[in-house]
């Protein structure tokens, strides 16, 4: 696709259960990465994902966080338990090896934990 | 001293007029720096790269002054539309953005 795309636009679960979320990066982008934003904050880094290379995780919040990539597509961040201090958007954004060209971002996934 | 350091605002000016912002950084390995605008519940979207000491885009115009680990966005001609949120990014050695806390603009009539 021309753009970050990222699924779903929003989700609303019970405290407890455990949430995936889907992002598909630009086509060719080597860089994937998860923030999280909540309302009226900054955007927090979670994870970033480089190529084949191993992960860097050191964002993730706690042990309920994951995320995982197939080589250079897909994302998909799951988490489990989910408290409502995980209410928040969670961005992902990509770019190519040459990060010159800046990070373009998905619309996010505004999810709430009631 | 945080990472990114950035006035939240909000700047209040009117259109026409000419706005800074500043954005300071703590790590001297940033290689990379950008800024972006984001609107209200929407994604933030690249403004500007900042290249070497500095570029300009129309009515922008980042500096980049890696002595003392600043970088500024200037805007002439403010519009209506360019009221948002600006997010400065510095990229360290590790290429990973850390965002500021954003500069909020107001343009009024």
């Amino acid at each position: 696709g021309a753009g970050v795309s990222q699924s779903p636009s929003n989700k609303v679960t019970e405290k407890g259960k455990d949430v995936e979320l889907r992002c598909d990066p630009i086509s060719g982008h080597t860089a994937l990465y998860w923030y999280r934003q909540r309302l009226g904050q900054g955007l927090e880094f979670l994870i970033y994902f480089q190529g084949n290379s191993a992960p860097d995780k050191s964002g993730l919040p706690s042990d309920r966080f994951s995320a995982e990539r197939t080589g250079e597509s897909v994302s998909t961040l799951t988490i489990q338990r989910t408290q409502q201090e995980d209410s928040a958007v969670y961005l992902c954004a990509s770019s190519l090896q040459e990060r010159n060209y800046g990070y373009t971002f998905g619309s996010g996934t505004r999810l709430t934990v009631v | 001293r945080k990472e990114v350091e950035q006035d939240p605002g909000p700047f209040n000016v009117p259109e026409g007029a000419t706005v800074a912002f500043n954005c300071t950084y703590s790590n001297s390995a940033s290689q990379s720096f950008f800024w972006y605008r984001q609107d209200c519940r929407k994604e933030p979207k690249l403004l500007m790269s900042v290249y070497s000491s500095g570029n300009e885009d129309g009515r922008f115009t980042a500096q980049l002054n890696r002595a003392s680990q600043y970088i500024s966005l200037l805007i002439r001609d403010s519009k209506l539309s360019d009221s948002a949120t600006y997010l400065c990014a510095p990229s360290g050695g590790s290429y990973i953005p850390t965002f500021g806390r954003g500069t909020s603009l107001i343009v009024h009539p």
